[in-house]
């Protein structure tokens, strides 16, 4: 079965420190691998894929990610965390499911940074 | 400006009503989406559409109707079947792959 992974329910940083935020998955064939960003009572926007190509990945509001393939892993990076960054994180795979590619959401982390 | 718009953004509904959601894009996208989220339970696949008058049941389909008359709209009902229909959905759509989706703001439903 395929399937996305968010071990941590929460993750707590400090402003001003790194942070990351784990993704592992499992999929058949070549993964395609998405984190969205939600704060409360709003949809999910988009924050960066992974297609094919370098295995760190830029996106919105300088948040990158690592694309490991021996580790099956997507995690979620910033150098230097803000206050305004907490919020609840998903990751996404496209899974094959039923004859169509199905978006598949991960349970979400919830990022808090301290000020 | 486009995007994703659905309404209305809170509904409460008393038990043995059947409510619908509305779904409204002007992206021009295929495919569109209903997710369901609880808390601490990630975003779980209602229904989904790839094409005008086609849908496919997602993971939790019971209990919920959809159809696809118009490429921009893809309404949902929550049915009287529905057992535990107090959630936050969110619809979405999507370009042909690799895409990312684009999401509505979401509708908050509270069964009272």
């Amino acid at each position: 079965a395929q399937s996305v992974a968010q071990p941590e329910d929460q993750v707590n940083v400090a402003e001003g420190n790194p942070l990351t935020v784990k993704c592992t998955y499992s999929v058949s064939g070549n993964p395609y691998l998405f984190w969205y960003v939600q704060y409360p009572n709003r949809g999910l926007q988009f924050l960066l894929k992974y297609i094919t190509g370098d295995n760190l990945v830029k996106g919105s509001y300088g948040f990158e990610a690592e694309f490991n393939k021996s580790q099956t892993s997507f995690h979620l990076k910033k150098p230097s965390a803000l206050v305004s960054d907490s919020a609840l994180y998903f990751c996404a795979v496209r899974a094959y499911s039923g004859g169509s590619y199905i978006p598949t959401f991960g349970r979400g982390t919830s990022l808090i940074v301290h000020p | 400006d486009g995007g994703i718009t659905q309404s209305p953004k809170y509904l409460f509904r008393k038990e043995g009503q059947n409510v619908t959601l509305s779904c409204e894009q002007n992206l021009n996208h295929d495919a569109m989406y209903w997710y369901r989220q609880d808390p601490g339970q990630g975003l779980r696949l209602i229904y989904y559409s790839q094409i005008v008058n086609d849908f496919q049941k997602g993971d939790i389909a019971e209990g919920y109707s959809v159809s696809r008359e118009k490429k921009e709209s893809f309404p949902l009902t929550v049915t009287s079947a529905q057992k535990n229909p107090t959630a936050f959905y969110l619809c979405a759509s999507k370009r042909t792959e690799p895409r990312e989706l684009f999401f509505g703001e979401g509708s908050r439903l509270t069964v009272l």
